[in-house]
């Protein structure tokens, strides 16, 4: 079956633009997280989407950084004006629901590799 | 408040004997604990988790887990590593009683199975 899709898979692009990555969850998934990977580290929270609640935008590094979801389901994280640390991998994941009772894991996308000249 | 530790950045071991790779959380109120492995390129694949019940759960590829409450361990194990266990592999917890759904990860723990 479908598992998330992110795209583009690679995105190089000059320091100071903007650029948009793009999270397809896996259908009726209700939970939305994104993350950030630097160079095969740890991973680093960024923000999450449960259903119609508002978001915990905790874990974004700077007002450069926001993210959407359009009608519960594909969710874009936007960066404006690049910088260098910004090269990442960013990895979206999805669950079937993300309140507090839930037990179930995530399903993870491949990743969007982000290269900031 | 809810944290993981992966103590060991590197475990290597050599194919056919057992692995084991550690992983401690503290949490305030019950936790859920999970396992996944990422392969080079690749997102998080989930291996294991645990919810209640049985310490010992078992998962893909042969993989198990011990959960013990007393040393707020959950450590992953394998009776016999093969070369294609080489991986990173991350454990995570949430606090179901005050935690409404976002995981904390730990920062990995990189395999090497050699032949």
């Amino acid at each position: 079956g479908a598992g998330v899709s992110q795209s583009p898979s690679n995105k190089v692009t000059e320091k100071g633009k903007d650029v948009e990555l793009r999270c397809d969850p896996i259908s009726g998934h209700t939970a939305l997280y994104w993350y950030r990977q630097s160079l095969g580290q740890g991973l680093e929270f960024l923000i999450y989407f449960q259903g119609n609640s508002a978001p915990d935008k905790s874990g974004l590094p700077s007002d450069r950084f926001s993210a959407e979801r359009t009608g519960g389901s594909v969710s874009t994280l936007t960066i404006q004006r690049t910088q260098q640390e910004d090269s990442a991998v960013y990895l979206c994941a999805s669950s079937v629901r993300g309140d507090r009772v839930s037990n179930q894991p995530q399903h993870f996308g491949d990743g969007t590799r982000l290269s900031i000249l | 408040a809810q944290s993981v530790a992966q103590p060991e950045d590197q475990v290597n071991v050599a194919e056919g004997n057992p692995l084991t790779v550690k992983c401690t959380y503290s949490v305030s109120g019950n936790p859920y604990l999970f396992w996944y492995v990422q392969y080079p390129n690749r997102g998080l694949q989930f291996l294991l988790k645990y919810i209640t019940g049985d310490n010992l759960v078992k998962g893909s590829y042969g993989f198990e887990a011990e959960f013990n409450k007393s040393q707020t361990s959950f450590h992953l194990k394998k009776p016999s590593a093969l070369v294609s266990d080489s991986a990173l592999y991350f454990c995570a917890v949430r606090d179901h009683n005050t935690n409404a759904g976002k995981s904390t990860f730990g920062d990995g723990t990189t395999l090497t199975v050699k032949p």
